[in-house]
């Protein structure tokens, strides 16, 4: 299975700013996702990141918030916007390679808003 | 109602005890059912995997699906201290695969040497 790598592993953050997350997968991928890990709740799917185009997102979650690139087949960046202390979460990174049914995750971004 | 439910726990047991841990769920279009693992500051990893009803085994762990309950269940016997994790069972409907996965709450599960 693709090897996924994220970073920053963690990061600890002001209200009001930004912070964007790197995803890299040591092999192509046809698909990325962007999940997000809340304490005592469940994975939740932020977006599907298309590559070369805008990405796909669930309900709740809007791009204004949760801007997505994913610009080849093996990068994607998740930036979280004008934070606050809700957004404090784990957010992770997974692929899908073509024809595969197993999602794999990076370690996750461990992010705090102060 | 939450599409699938997990306790959460936690659950401690001492080495070597039979581990049960269970989600329900309320989507009948469910068809794929995954158990992931999950170590502390870890990415969840892919542990079993079914799809629709029945039992599957590999090593000590083994996967139930009763669809007719919308009950999943995961066993781990004769358990080690390296099973100590979160355990997320996931799900999705046919012609979604794991594009569209379905995660409970997680078990944190301690195994106790």
């Amino acid at each position: 299975s693709a090897v996924i790598s994220q970073k920053p592993s963690r990061d600890i953050c002001q209200r009001g700013t930004s912070l964007t997350i790197q995803c890299q997968v040591d092999s192509q991928v046809t698909m990325m996702f962007w999940y997000r890990q809340q304490p005592g709740q469940s994975l939740t799917l932020i977006a599907t990141a298309n590559q070369g185009s805008e990405a796909t997102y669930e309900s709740g979650f809007v791009i204004d918030k949760f801007p997505i690139s994913r610009p080849n087949l093996t990068f994607s960046t998740l930036t979280v916007s004008n934070m606050s202390p809700e957004d404090s979460s784990i957010y992770l990174c997974s692929g899908l390679k073509e024809g595969a049914n197993v999602l794999t995750f990076g370690a996750g971004s461990r992010l705090t808003v102060l | 109602q939450k599409e699938v439910e997990q306790d959460p726990g936690p659950l401690s047991v001492p080495e070597g005890a039979i581990v049960s841990l269970n989600c329900t769920y309320s989507n009948s279009a469910f068809q794929y059912f995954m158990w992931y693992r999950q170590y502390s500051r870890k990415g969840p990893e892919l542990l079993m995997y079914t799809y629709s009803s029945g039992n599957k085994e590999d090593g000590r762990f083994t996967a139930q699906v009763d669809k007719s309950s919308k009950y999943i269940s995961l066993f781990i016997r004769d358990s080690q201290p390296s099973d100590s994790a979160t355990y997320l069972c996931a799900m999705s409907a046919i012609g979604q695969g794991a594009q569209k996965l379905v995660f409970g709450q997680g078990t944190r599960l301690t195994i106790n040497p």
